[in-house]
């Protein structure tokens, strides 16, 4: 089945403890990007990937950091969290760039105390 | 950056009723508008999207409109069902990035 998965789906940190949340498609997609949804401020991107070993950033980088070593795998990693980067995160695909269907993640209710 | 606004940010309708929901934007080379729905505890999920080059398309019982001269997009949802109850939110490409807006939350009620 082609998906995109993602993992954990929540997860409870405290201020300054490292944490990855993987993200991982089968479909051979291109272009794979994190987003965090706030209330009221719909879907944020943090950072893209237009194909392997090529990164970008989004609109809301600061403090997030991302590796693309793999076709299929896009982890999110947190250096040292902190409570405003408490989210829900949802990870995305698509064949070949963000002007086509995005496949999303189950997402991930991070809660940085 | 591309902005885009969406309205309203709620939406109740009675079962069967049309909803429409709004988005407006700024940048005159965005060339694509996505629709994503999003229920409760899911992940957003792709419902219809157009291209600069049609000004409107449907499927079944929604539709999108796109204005270029006014820079503004439409969802139309007709004969409103209870299972259309969710968050919408509209998207645009432009500058290079896809940009979404705020989300609506629709509620149908039976």
């Amino acid at each position: 089945e082609a998906q995109v998965t993602q993992n954990p789906r929540y997860l409870i940190t405290v201020t300054g403890k490292k944490l990855t949340v993987t993200c991982s498609q089968n479909m051979n997609h291109e272009y794979m990007s994190w987003y965090r949804q706030d209330p009221g401020l719909g879907l944020r991107q943090i950072y893209y990937s237009m194909n392997v070993e090529v990164t970008d950033k989004g609109d809301v980088p600061e403090g997030y950091k991302v590796s693309r070593k793999e076709k299929r795998n896009f982890p999110l990693i947190l250096e040292s969290p902190s409570p405003n980067q408490t989210s829900l995160y949802f990870c995305a695909s698509s064949d070949r760039g963000p002007n086509e269907k995005l496949f999303f993640g189950s997402g991930t209710q991070l809660s940085v105390l | 950056g591309e902005n885009v606004e969406q309205h309203p940010s709620t939406l109740s309708v009675q079962e069967g009723d049309s909803a429409v929901i709004k988005c407006t934007y700024s940048d005159s080379a965005s060339n694509y508008f996505p629709w994503y729905k999003q229920e409760l505890g899911k992940r957003p999920q792709l419902i219809i999207d157009i291209r600069s080059n049609v000004g409107e398309k449907k499927d079944q019982r929604i539709a999108v409109t796109l204005n270029k001269t006014a820079k503004h997009f439409s969802l139309h949802i007709t004969e409103t069902q209870p299972e259309d109850s969710a968050v919408y939110f509209c998207a645009l490409f432009g500058f290079q990035k896809l940009v979404f807006g705020t989300g609506t939350r629709l509620l149908v009620s039976p």
